[in-house]
């Protein structure tokens, strides 16, 4: 069983510009849950992806958007980049339509803004 | 909202000590309750999870009972070892509104350092 894979392992960009980052979920799992994780805090929702289709969203404006692909995969986008955007971005996959949608995490993307 | 309030770091014990790191919630509902583990660079790993009232899930010598009368989640582990160091977050499943499914809510994290 291949576990959630997630790349680049780590990113630097400057202010004003935008980043994808990449997920790819744990082989038969179909919902997709970006989570962004400030240094020394705990994670914080971004959003979710079912069928290809945000379902349900955190505290995050606009310019956090996402994609999801018919394998499952999924992309978060991150438009004019902020300093306060320097965080761990983490992917989790899960089943969604079973007894238990338990999350399963990747290892993560640091992002830094400078 | 619902949330997570979890003990405050860092804790630091010797080896063979007996670890409490506490966790209570807040929820509406009656969400399942989770523990994971973050080791150094690492994401995060499933370390036990309960998914209703006096359930108790375990791994790893680890422990932690779901308690609705105190709304507690505490995890308890009887020997620790150096291998145990790490931040630990407690979290719960919080109801997407509208959508019916599911995201996590996560505590602060606690940071234990274990001396050999």
């Amino acid at each position: 069983e291949t576990g959630v894979t997630q790349s680049p392992t780590h990113l630097i960009k400057t202010r004003g510009q935008q980043v994808t980052l990449r997920c790819s979920s744990q082989s038969g799992h179909n919902t997709v849950s970006w989570y962004q994780q400030a240094l020394g805090q705990g994670p914080q929702f971004i959003f979710q992806y079912y069928r290809e289709e945000e379902n349900g969203r955190g505290n995050f404006p606009p310019r956090f958007s996402g994609l999801q692909f018919p394998n499952y995969s999924s992309e978060l986008n991150v438009n004019a980049l902020e300093l306060d955007d320097s965080a761990l971005y983490l992917c989790a996959s899960s089943f969604r339509g079973g007894s238990t949608d338990t999350q399963y995490f990747g290892p993560g993307t640091r992002l830094t803004v400078l | 909202g619902d949330s997570v309030t979890q003990m405050e770091g860092p804790v630091t014990l010797s080896e063979e000590a007996f670890l409490t790191i506490n966790c209570t919630y807040t929820a509406t509902g009656y969400p399942s309750l989770f523990w994971y583990v973050q080791y150094p660079g690492e994401g995060l790993q499933l370390l036990l999870k309960a998914t209703k009232a006096d359930d108790k899930g375990s791994n790893k010598g680890f422990e932690a009972t779901y308690r609705k009368e105190t709304t507690s989640f505490h995890l308890e582990k009887g020997s620790v070892q150096v291998s145990d160091s790490a931040v630990y977050f407690c979290a719960l499943s919080d109801l997407i509104s509208n959508f019916g499914n599911e995201k996590l809510t996560f505590g602060t994290g606690t940071r234990l350092t274990i001396i050999p």
